[in-house]
């Protein structure tokens, strides 16, 4: 079945450590996108990535990295610089010219 | 910049009641609009979209008309069941960067 897997879906995190949020996808889709969601909240865009080897910051791209090596990966670092990381982070993919993005489950990440 | 504003919940109701969820937007042009769906600890699934003033898009029972001259696109539903119960995002596409909007969302209880 093609769809968009991230791992794991629960994950702790001592505050200082940086870590890595696993998204693959086998929808062979070019774009892919790093979304957070706190309680209460929309979505925002952290990085996205049109193509292979090219990605954009989104509108709190702060205290977080991104590669995209490959077509099928696009994983997400919260580094320690990220103040408040403990969140919801979704993981979305779509093709070029359709603008319909398909969702990952979601990785939340709780920093103590 | 874009925005989304969708009306604050939580929505409760009955089974089989009316449901109306608002949503209007502010955006440069002509964006695409999307309704997604969260159930709880899940990613977002899409529900239905609209590309074009006036397009009606619907799914599952949902429906939702792409307003220009009200700059809105509000879901709504003949008779809603417990199954509906989830969260509701509305959501425009950035032409731009190709990346949604999200509104901060709408919980919707159903009671039986």
């Amino acid at each position: 079945d093609g769809g968009i897997t991230q791992s794991p879906k629960y994950l702790f995190r001592k505050e200082g450590q940086n870590v890595t949020l696993s998204c693959e996808q086998n929808l062979n889709h070019d774009a892919m996108y790093w979304y957070r969601q706190d309680p209460g909240q929309g979505l925002r865009l952290i990085y996205y990535s049109q193509i292979v080897n090219d990605f954009q910051k989104g509108d709190i791209a702060e205290g977080y990295s991104v590669s995209r090596e490959k077509k099928e990966s696009f994983p997400l670092t919260v580094t320690s610089a990220q103040k408040n990381p403990t969140a919801f982070y979704l993981c979305a993919s779509s093709i070029p010219g359709n603008y319909e993005q398909y969702f990952g489950p979601g990785t939340r990440l709780t920093v103590t | 910049g874009d925005s989304v504003t969708q009306m604050e919940g939580p929505v409760t109701l009955s089974e089989e009641a009316f449901l109306t969820i608002n949503c209007t937007y502010t955006a440069t042009g002509y964006p695409s609009l999307f309704w997604y769906v969260q159930y709880p600890g899940e990613g977002l699934q899409l529900l239905l979209k609209a590309t074009k003033a006036d397009d009606k898009g619907s799914n599952k029972g949902f429906e939702a008309t792409y307003r220009k001259e009200t700059t809105s696109f509000h879901l709504e539903k003949g008779s809603v069941q417990v199954s509906d119960s989830a969260v509701y995002f509305c959501a425009l596409m950035d032409t731009g960067r190709r990346a949604l909007t999200f509104g901060s969302g709408t919980r919707l209880q159903v009671q039986p």
